[in-house]
């Protein structure tokens, strides 16, 4: 299947910096990322999509300003949580997609980048 | 909300097969049925997916049923490096990706 790098795993930082997490589609193009959270002993919840050169659509209660999404090319999304904070401490992965935006089938099976631990002390 | 209903944990002794069931009795015509799995720390691992028929690849089987209102992921022999939480999926067009709580299999040995 196809290859997703997600960089860094593992973040340890202060409360105020910002963190960025690096998304790489390696060996296909993606027009559209997808950017989830998941705490704990809970399912991923979906925070963002990243369009290729266009504005991120922002689910409802995530901030837009707090989670800064750049989809700068066809094979790189970033998101940058600024002036972090210890509730953002979570585990943060991406995925991207063969196909188009918003479709199914064989054509649309997202892949998974390995995800980045976040720890805001 | 998921459109899906899994069973919060089922265990399976090593090397026999484990069969996951999912409930989706509320599947549209155009919705695909998706199983991932996502081992601890991880991101989810796409396993496999289908629309009617069942299907079959390196990792699993997929048995979906006639009226599509429930499917089951097969891993015909499961090993411990199996043990892991496994999402099925309901998705259509336009839609996004819904991970629900899925299953915990726990591989035994």
């Amino acid at each position: 299947g196809a290859v997703v790098s997600q960089h860094p795993s593992r973040v340890i930082c202060k409360s105020g910096t910002s963190v960025k997490i690096e998304c790489r589609s390696l060996d296909f193009q993606a027009t559209t990322m997808f950017w989830y959270r998941q705490f704990p002993k809970q399912s991923l919840m979906l925070m963002a999509t990243s369009n290729e050169g266009s504005k991120a659509t922002y689910e409802q209660g995530v901030e837009k300003d707090k989670f800064l999404i750049n989809h700068a090319s066809l094979t790189l999304s970033t998101l940058t949580v600024t002036s972090a904070h210890p509730e953002d401490s979570s585990f943060y992965i991406c995925s991207a997609g063969t196909g188009t935006s918003g479709g199914a089938g064989a054509k649309n099976i997202q892949y998974f980048g390995a995800g980045t631990r976040l720890s805001v002390l | 909300d998921a459109k899906t209903t899994q069973p919060p944990s089922m265990d399976c002794a090593e090397g026999r097969a484990a069969n996951l069931p999912c409930n989706h009795s509320t599947i549209s015509g155009n919705e695909y049925v998706y199983w991932y799995r996502q081992i601890h720390s991880q991101g989810p691992q796409y396993i496999i997916h289908g629309l009617k028929n069942n299907e079959t690849n390196e990792m699993a089987s997929l048995i979906i049923t006639e009226d599509r209102k429930s499917s089951t992921l097969i891993l015909p022999h499961a090993t411990l490096r199996d043990t892991a939480v496994y999402y099925c999926i309901v998705k259509g067009n336009g839609q996004n990706f819904v991970f629900g709580p899925g299953t915990r299999l726990s591989v035994l040995p």
